[in-house]
């Protein structure tokens, strides 16, 4: 069955630094890939999707990779603030009707 | 744009009743919506996925006489906890799909 991996369960990072999140995947060959933030006793924010035939997405601070090789994503926030701190979900095609398989998140904490 | 809302955010009750949950896509129209429960550090378990004037279909282990969904219109689904006890509690979030999954805030469950 197909597995996600986000490698860490939690980052630290020092404000003005870039963070890099990894969303490892296997069993798989997704159509697309999105991260989500999510803060605590809220629902996910979509924030990116990225698909199989993109290596590479921006959208303002944030920067998403998808290398199908290594089945790896890569998601990158650079200049980090205090606000960014949050939960990211990395979520994969799961197939079907829209459904999503999700990762169980990296808590970031960036501080001032 | 994709908007989607949850009421109530949040529910007390007591163990033994039934509680309902409204899912509402505000500014698109969703013939699917999707039905999560996430505890606390957990990623997000799909429960089960809601189609528009056909019976939901329920993930593996999810009771579907426990967990009653009905999706009624293109802009709003309901899942309701029947007969709910203290095993229950939880935050159910709903998403609607509309090229991605768009999340509603989450309604966080306690039944005493």
């Amino acid at each position: 069955s197909q597995k996600i991996e986000q490698n860490s369960e939690a980052l630290n990072i020092q404000e003005g630094k870039t963070a890099t999140l990894t969303c490892n995947y296997t069993n798989y060959s997704p159509a697309y890939l999105q991260w989500y933030r999510q803060d605590p006793g809220r629902g996910p924010v979509f924030l990116l999707l990225i698909r199989e035939n993109e290596k590479e997405k921006r959208k303002e601070r944030l920067k998403v990779t998808f290398d199908t090789t290594l089945k790896q994503s890569l998601f990158h926030i650079t200049a980090s603030q205090p606000a960014d701190s949050a939960t990211y979900l990395c979520a994969l095609d799961g197939g079907s009707q829209g459904n999503l398989i999700f990762g169980k998140g990296t808590k970031l904490s960036v501080k001032p | 744009g994709a908007v989607v809302s949850q009421h109530p955010s949040w529910v007390i009750c007591k163990s033994g009743t039934s509680v309902k949950i409204e899912c509402r896509s505000l500014d698109f129209q969703a013939t699917t919506m999707f039905w999560y429960r996430q505890f606390p550090k957990k990623s997000l378990m799909l429960m089960a996925t809601s189609n528009e004037g056909s019976k939901a279909t329920y993930e593996q282990g999810v009771e579907k006489d426990k967990f009653l969904i009905n999706h009624a219109s293109l802009t709003l689904s309901t899942l309701t906890v029947t007969s709910a006890h203290p095993e229950d509690s939880s935050f159910y979030i709903c998403s609607a799909f509309r090229e991605t999954q768009y999340f509603g805030p989450g309604t966080r469950l306690l039944v005493l």
